[in-house]
């Protein structure tokens, strides 16, 4: 596609709940990336992709986050049991390839708002 | 670890005034710089870069930022703002370890 592409735009969840968040890269683009951005804070890393796996998982806060990649395209970060201190924006990112050179440039998605009540 | 300093959380300037926003990093290695913005309601979009080669960078809409690798800095600058660059404005490096490590972002304001 064009950009990056998430689903739904806005996620309203009751405590305890299980949520899926979806993320559709740019096309071509192996790298997926995905971070939180709380309330006044900045982006926190949450985890990163090539092409299907998940060489760094460090971002993810709890064991009730996970995320997986299929076809080296369209991401789901997946939060079980969602607690109140979830409720962020989830924002995924995609780039062409690897860190530290030009095409780690990332381009976002706008979003999903998760609001836990 | 390496963290991304912006120590100027909320910013509120007149049209046509000078803007310089700070951003300190700490990473002793190699390291490529951004800077992202969000407007009210959009994505981040990025503002611009820098990768090697000339310190002083320039990106779209007149925006441009000095890498000062003694001080460990790279402040965005823009010599007269507009109200359409009301937005927040977020700092980051990649330092080879592929997610990015952004600062904690700068709301501007700007009145007209």
């Amino acid at each position: 596609g064009a950009g990056v592409s998430q689903s739904p735009s806005n996620k309203v969840t009751e405590k305890g709940k299980d949520v899926e968040l979806r993320c559709d890269p740019i096309s071509g683009h192996t790298a997926l990336y995905w971070y939180r951005q709380s309330l006044g804070q900045g982006l926190e890393f949450l985890i990163y992709f090539q092409g299907n796996s998940a060489p760094d998982k460090s971002g993810l806060p709890s064991d009730r986050f996970s995320a997986e990649r299929t076809g080296g395209s369209v991401s789901t970060l997946t939060i079980q049991r969602t607690q109140q201190e979830d409720s962020a924006v989830y924002l995924c990112a995609s780039s062409l390839g690897l860190a530290g050179g030009p095409q780690n440039i990332q381009y976002f998605g706008a979003g999903t708002r998760l609001s836990v009540l | 670890a390496q963290s991304v300093s912006q120590h100027n959380h909320h910013v509120i300037l007149s049209e046509a005034a000078s803007l310089e926003l700070g951003c300190n990093y700490s990473y002793g290695g190699t390291v490529n710089l951004f800077w992202y913005v969000q407007y009210p309601g959009q994505h981040l979009q990025l503002l611009l870069k820098y990768f090697s080669g000339d310190p002083l960078v320039k990106g779209i809409k007149g925006f441009e930022a000095e890498f000062i690798k003694s001080k460990f800095s790279f402040n965005l600058r823009k010599p007269s703002v507009q109200w359409s660059d009301t937005a927040e404005y977020f700092c980051a490096a990649d330092t080879g370890r592929r997610a990015l490590t952004f600062g904690s972002g700068t709301r501007l304001q700007v009145q007209p």
